[in-house]
């Protein structure tokens, strides 16, 4: 399998532009995750899909975010208008889900590294 | 408070040293991951692990459940294990990780 796979892997856009990040998961994995990192608060939750269903976006900083799982093999992650503090990278990661019963190691794509001027 | 503390924040070890990397968490939790992010920025997981002890090659984690404590240790220090060490923990029903800030370690030829 080729792993996580997310595009563009670089992005520099202006102020007030619209950014969308892509993301396609493992093959068979049921749990989608969208996670940011910055040198000031590290790797943090935005948002995760389940069965392609969101379950928690509560790590979303604002109405400018949104995600979408339209299918189990693919996502997106959209900042519209971004804005210079969005600057950060951007990971997908996926794995295994079962419910109650628990879930499984995360398998983490290359990242999005976005730039905004 | 962090419910994710790890240190040492930064780390300098010189080749063939024995390195530990200490993690506590606040939260009760389903599984604590240990992950590795390169300079070049990519994110690998090392272990998940729920109780006890798992090892793989020259690392070696650990987890106390009584104590909300685990330890990953690198036995043989090598220059290519220079690299950001985070400690994440995923609780109850929920499967999203809450990250350490990282241990950036240094390994010295």
């Amino acid at each position: 399998d080729a792993g996580v796979i997310q595009s563009p892997r670089h992005e520099v856009t202006e102020m007030g532009q619209e950014v969308t990040l892509r993301c396609k998961p493992i093959s068979g994995h049921n749990s989608l995750f969208w996670y940011r990192q910055t040198m000031m608060r590290g790797l943090e939750l935005l948002i995760y899909f389940n069965n392609n269903v969101p379950i928690d976006d509560s790590g979303m900083p604002e109405d400018r975010f949104s995600a979408k799982m339209p299918n189990a093999s693919f996502s997106t992650l959209k900042i519209q208008p971004s804005e210079p503090r969005d600057s950060a990278v951007y990971f997908c990661a996926s794995s295994l889900a079962m419910g109650a019963s628990g879930y499984y190691e995360q398998y983490f794509g290359p990242g999005t590294r976005l730039t905004v001027t | 408070k962090n419910e994710v503390e790890q240190s040492p924040q930064n780390l300098t070890a010189q080749e063939g040293e024995f390195i530990t990397i200490n993690c506590s968490y606040s939260v009760g939790i389903s599984a604590l991951h240990w992950l590795q992010q390169h300079p070049g920025g990519g994110i690998v997981s090392l272990f998940m692990l729920s109780s006890g002890k798992k090892k793989h090659g020259r690392l070696i984690a650990t987890i106390n459940i009584q104590e909300k404590h685990s330890s990953l240790h690198i036995t043989a220090s090598h220059p290519r294990d220079s690299a950001v060490y985070i400690c994440a923990v995923s609780g109850g029903s929920q499967g999203n990780l809450i990250f350490g800030k990282g241990t950036k370690l240094s390994v010295k030829p």
